[in-house]
């Protein structure tokens, strides 16, 4: 899997967007880019995937540059309960034949503070 | 069940004893991982099911780990001879099929080798 590099802590303002930046320069064509988070006490909850296209659903939106070097996880109005460590992974598709061996390898993720 | 369920929640052991530690996954969940985390680190993958098909074990640290998973649901992953390195949270993740993305953690069993 490409190696992702994230900042290490963030801090937003509650109500505020945060936006947390990942650079994997060595991203190949057919891998995706996932975010999962991970709240103090509990096991990773998924948030968002893509490919080259931006995406957005009900938690998140993600945009990714033109040439896929680096993508940016959107929190439009971050809340306390958005307090977390953010993990952001690239790897080949799950639904790709055979690809369901690799595993999802985590980083140390940024740790996002959200701030009253 | 409505998520990823593990048992238990936490576990305290001594050193040279052997533990098991039990995940059920959400209900017709085709695979099954394993990951454990130390104290301020990130995940650490250990063993994946998918299937009928041999587990890949490329993650297990030693030979005193070993996981099983029976009928396709329940997994157990057992640690012998325990060690004081081995004291972590360990953490159970299912994934639909192979046409969906999405892992589904569980909360974890925190074990703590004294």
């Amino acid at each position: 899997d490409a190696k992702t590099t994230q900042p290490t802590s963030m801090d937003c303002a509650e109500g505020r967007a945060a936006n947390l930046p990942c650079n994997h320069s060595t991203i190949s064509g057919n891998e995706y880019v996932y975010w999962y988070r991970q709240i103090h006490s509990q096991g990773p909850q998924y948030i968002i995937h893509g490919l080259k296209n931006n995406e957005t659903n009900e938690m998140a939106s993600l945009i990714i540059t033109e040439d896929r070097k680096s993508s940016t996880l959107i929190l439009p109005h971050a809340t306390l309960r958005d307090t977390a460590v953010y993990y952001c992974i690239v790897r080949i598709r799950f639904v790709i034949m055979n690809s369901g061996n690799t595993p999802l390898v985590f980083g140390k993720g940024t740790r996002l503070s959200v701030i009253a | 069940g409505a998520g990823v369920s593990q048992s238990p929640s936490n576990k305290v052991t001594e050193k040279g004893k052997d533990v098991e530690l039990r995940c059920d996954p959400i209900s017709g969940h085709t695979a099954l991982y394993w990951y454990r985390q130390s104290l301020g680190q990130g995940l650490e993958f250990l063993i994946y099911f998918q299937g009928n098909s041999a587990p890949d074990k490329s993650g297990l640290p030693s030979d005193r780990f070993s996981a099983e998973r029976t009928g396709g649901s329940v997994s157990t992953l057992t640690i012998q001879r325990t060690q004081q390195e081995d004291s972590a949270v360990y953490l159970c993740a299912s994934r639909r099929d192979s046409a969906n993305e999405k892992l589904f953690f569980g909360s974890g069993t925190q074990l703590s080798v004294l």
